[in-house]
């Protein structure tokens, strides 16, 4: 099945920009989703990419992906400390009936 | 926000009592998860449902029965609760499943520690 990977920490000085990364093993994974957690609250979809494309933009999100690597990664840009916060990447295809797979989760934690 | 309420949201029970955790919707979404969050384990997908009486496993489905008799509701149940249950919980819901893009959204989760 279905293998996602990112890296477990980040941390970042306020008004820098963030990249968290992310891989994924099963080259038909068809949807690529950003979610946020916040502490003691449940997760968030912040963004999504189909796989027929390589980048999405949404305000200080940008998404790249890299179909041929299977690579995704989440740009934050003038990251702010409000975006402190745990980042799951999930990869979704066919073969899993479209139901996301997720990874570890990035802590992103933000400097003052 | 979605309507997703989880209850309760913290237990604590003892190894070998049976738990149910409750998930409760408003949305009318066809599709119903259960999901645990662990350290170093990220989200885990437990149990879902495609419709009433409708249910399938996830990745990590031992240990765990589920039930829906009602769209709105989705119970989680640990027959026999284990040290290794001890998680936080979450319940997720979406219009959509099975046939393309799929967005979960989710409830506030439910603390469970079994002692």
């Amino acid at each position: 099945g279905e293998d996602v990977e990112q890296s477990l920490f980040l941390s970042v000085r306020e008004g820098d920009s963030s990249v968290i990364n992310c891989t994924y093993t099963d080259s038909s994974s068809t949807y690529l989703y950003w979610y946020k957690q916040e502490p003691g609250a449940g997760l968030q979809l912040l963004t999504y990419i189909f796989s027929n494309m390589d980048m999405k933009q949404d305000q200080r999100l940008t998404v790249l992906l890299n179909k041929k690597d299977k690579h995704l990664s989440l740009r934050i840009a003038d990251t702010q400390t409000g975006d402190s916060a745990i980042y799951f990447c999930a990869a979704a295809a066919s073969g899993g009936s479209y139901i996301p797979t997720f990874g570890r989760g990035t802590s992103l934690i933000v400097h003052p | 926000d979605a309507g997703i309420t989880q209850s309760p949201r913290h237990k604590v029970t003892e190894t070998g009592t049976p738990v149910t955790l409750r998930c409760h919707q408003t949305e009318n979404h066809r599709y119903m998860y259960w999901y645990r969050q662990d350290p170093g384990h990220g989200l885990r997908l437990i149990h879902y449902s495609y419709g009433v009486k409708d249910t399938d496993k996830g990745e990590v489905s031992d240990g765990y029965s589920v039930s829906r008799s009602k769209t709105e509701d989705f119970l989680l149940t640990l027959e026999s609760a284990t040290s290794s249950q001890t998680s936080v919980y979450f319940c997720a819901i979406s219009e959509k499943g099975g046939s393309g893009h799929n967005e979960q959204f989710f409830g506030p989760g439910t603390r469970l520690t079994v002692l």
